[in-house]
């Protein structure tokens, strides 16, 4: 079956860095997403790995491990607009399965 | 960058009625779109994966004969939820896979469904 795990909240306070980590076993791997999303609205892309290693987006950065069905998103000097859900995706043959996503709130 | 386009945002239909929901790629083809529904405070959970010209591939437990969709070109997708009740109430979310980008996948912008 397809699973993919992330944990369900995280708090943090503005400036800081946090990493959302997010773990998954699939039938198939044709690459793994995160998006955020705001209440009420569509998930917004930030990013797309689909080989080992660390990609990084200004204050956004995603690491893959695929031996170890492995990912995470770091966010570097938090905003209060970073406050949102985080959700992370995989392609898998071709369907996008998404795990429940991490609740993150900064407070200041 | 590429655009999704869902239409409408929303709507709100009466108990046993039929509504239609748009998916389109405004500046791109799309081989491959999926339709999520997601209820409050919710991930999204993936209803069906369609591919122009073919039957959608459904996830377990959705009704294909409720849910129609419908994939007739690269640029568009529809979703028919037929003979609509108020459990089926919720955020539908299209998305779109940019042929040849390297499985880039774009959201529309959700439609909000109200069944009264």
């Amino acid at each position: 079956g397809q699973n993919i795990d992330q944990p369900t909240e995280m708090t943090a306070t503005e400036g800081a860095i946090v990493q959302i980590n997010c773990t998954y076993q699939t039938s198939g791997f044709n690459g793994l997403f995160w998006y955020q999303q705001h209440a009420g609205e569509a998930p917004t892309f930030l990013s797309y790995n689909v080989l080992d290693g660390l990609e990084e987006k200004g204050r956004f950065s995603s690491f893959l491990s695929r031996s170890k069905g492995y990912s995470y998103l770091l966010l570097k000097e938090l905003q209060m607009k970073d406050s949102a859900s985080y959700l992370c995706a995989v392609l898998a043959g071709t369907a996008l399965i998404f795990g429940k996503g991490t609740t993150l709130s900064v407070s200041s | 960058g590429a655009v999704v386009s869902q239409h409408p945002s929303w709507v709100i239909c009466k108990s046993g009625t039929s509504v239609k929901i748009e998916c389109r790629s405004l500046d791109f083809q799309a081989t491959t779109m999926f339709w999520y529904r997601q209820f409050p405070k919710q991930s999204l959970m993936l209803m069906a994966t369609s591919n122009e010209g073919s039957k959608a591939t459904y996830e377990q437990g959705v009704e294909k004969d409720k849910f129609l969709i419908n994939h007739a070109s690269l640029t568009l997708s529809t979703l028919t939820v037929t003979s609509a009740h108020p459990e089926d109430s919720s955020f539908y979310i299209c998305s779109a896979d940019k042929t040849g980008s390297g499985n880039t996948i774009y959201f529309g912008e959700g439609s909000w469904l109200t069944v009264v």
